[in-house]
């Protein structure tokens, strides 16, 4: 079983849609990313959360730290929100180890 | 730089040829991070350095990969006797500590 679990894998949207990602993981994190592929290779980082809520524009990443859970919802969506977004996490490994796990990203279309 | 800077970007090499990656993290971002991506969404952890100095070095393939963080100089992840399994597309990626990763636009490697 991997470490940090997407659903779903494919999620295909009508443009305006309110749309959500799922993040799972079983083991302690220190972090937890959400980064976002797009089709050309290149990866942003949209959020680094431990705890709480964080808000960027139409993106709003949660996290659980008791559930091991996090979601990434995309309010009003839109074609140019069509890209990979993968979850990832920094293990609670001790000290400054900030490598990360990932998950095996959620493909998202979002049609006009 | 304010961006991580990666080259080449596509480098297609002979099995058993020498492969050499270079990147060069942003100013002021102590950590660097390499990782490989293969089949679309599969990311594996190689290697991380804090400064020059190796920190963890679990994901490396030892007997043919090697990297270096030497100071004044661009990072380096190189490839001694490429085999076709190498094929994917070395990232790399840098951060302050414990802060936002920033990732270059990646190398895609072709081993034929």
């Amino acid at each position: 079983k991997n470490e940090v679990e997407q659903s779903p894998q494919n999620l295909t949207a009508q443009e305006g849609e309110f749309i959500t990602i799922n993040c799972s993981y079983s083991v302690g994190i220190s972090a937890l990313h959400w980064l976002q592929q797009h089709p050309g290779g290149g990866i942003v980082s949209l959020f680094m959360l431990s705890s709480g809520k964080k808000k960027h524009g139409r993106l709003i990443a949660t996290i659980n730290i008791q559930e091991k859970h996090s979601s990434l919802h995309i309010t009003a969506s839109h074609p140019r929100d069509s890209a990979v977004y993968i979850c990832a996490v920094q293990l609670n490994s001790g000290g400054s180890n900030y490598k990360l796990t990932f998950g095996k990203g959620t493909l998202l279309t979002v049609n006009p | 730089g304010e961006e991580v800077a990666q080259t080449p970007k596509h480098l297609v090499r002979g099995e058993g040829q020498k492969a050499k990656l270079y990147c060069a993290p942003i100013k002021g971002h102590s950590y660097v991070f390499w990782y490989q991506q293969v089949l679309k969404n599969e990311f594996k952890f190689l290697i991380s350095f804090q400064n020059e100095n190796v920190f963890d070095e679990t994901g490396m393939p030892k007997e043919r990969f090697s990297a270096k963080c030497l100071p004044n100089s661009p990072c380096s992840l190189e490839i001694q006797a490429t085999k076709l399994e190498d094929s994917a597309v070395y990232f790399c990626a840098s951060s302050r500590q414990g802060n936002t990763i920033y990732f270059g636009e990646g190398s895609w490697l072709t081993v034929v």
